[in-house]
């Protein structure tokens, strides 16, 4: 089954330090992956995705994350946080729904970013 | 305006009462979803339909059902709330043109007492 995991519940890191939320994969066949996040109060907001091509993938809000396929990784990352980014990430990999001949979107449980001041 | 959007955005009900939640789309996606985010465990899927005819239980649709109503409209019903039932519920589109990204919904925050 796909799957993903986020080994770390929470992160915290320093303003203007850069910052990493990590997440692995687990697929049959090539992976589609993505990255949410969910600001408080707020629904869950696409930032970027990794279906084929370059291993560095640019999103929203000067996020990125590097595709490796050795390592089945899909890191999040910046290189100097900020305060607002202050939220929780959730990354997502694209699976086969049984007898459907489709896909959905399994998420991680997701890991919680805090920027200090 | 939201592209997506959930009524009401949150709500307390007591233990066997039905309730509720809508969805509305602007997208034009044919696609629409139905999670709970419960702390720790991630987004699960309750319900999905791929059309306004063709409507597939998720992992954990227990408890729950759903209605299609147009393809603008995907509501979320529970028949008889219980306490487990206490969680964020998020609705989602998408397009299968666009490899499956989801678009969500500001989510509702549903208490049963």
């Amino acid at each position: 089954a796909q799957s993903v995991a986020q080994p770390e519940d929470q992160v915290n890191v320093a303003e203007g330090n850069p910052l990493t939320v990590k997440c692995t994969y687990s697929v049959s066949g090539n992976p589609y992956l993505f990255w949410y996040v969910q600001y408080p109060n707020r629904g869950l907001q696409f930032l970027l995705k990794y279906i084929t091509g370059d291993n560095l993938v640019k999103g929203s809000y000067g996020f990125e994350a590097e595709f490796n396929k050795s390592q089945t990784s899909f890191h999040l990352k910046k290189p100097s946080a900020l305060v607002s980014d202050s939220a929780l990430y959730f990354c997502a990999v694209r699976a086969p729904i049984s007898g459907a001949g489709s896909y959905q979107l399994t998420f991680g449980k997701g890991t919680k970013l805090s920027v200090i001041p | 305006d939201a592209d997506v959007t959930q009524t009401p955005r949150n709500r307390i009900t007591k233990t066997g009462k039905r309730i509720m939640l809508e969805c509305s789309q602007t997208k034009g996606h044919d696609r629409m979803y139905w999670y709970r985010q419960d702390p720790g465990l991630g987004l699960r899927l309750i319900y999905y339909s791929f059309d306004v005819k063709d409507i597939n239980k998720g992992e954990i649709s227990d408890g729950y059902s759903v209605s299609r109503q147009a393809q603008a409209k995907f509501s979320l019903s529970l028949e008889s709330a219980i306490p487990n039932q206490t969680a964020l519920y998020f609705c989602a589109t998408s397009d299968p043109d666009l490899s499956y990204e989801q678009y969500f919904g500001p989510g509702t925050r549903l208490t049963v007492t």
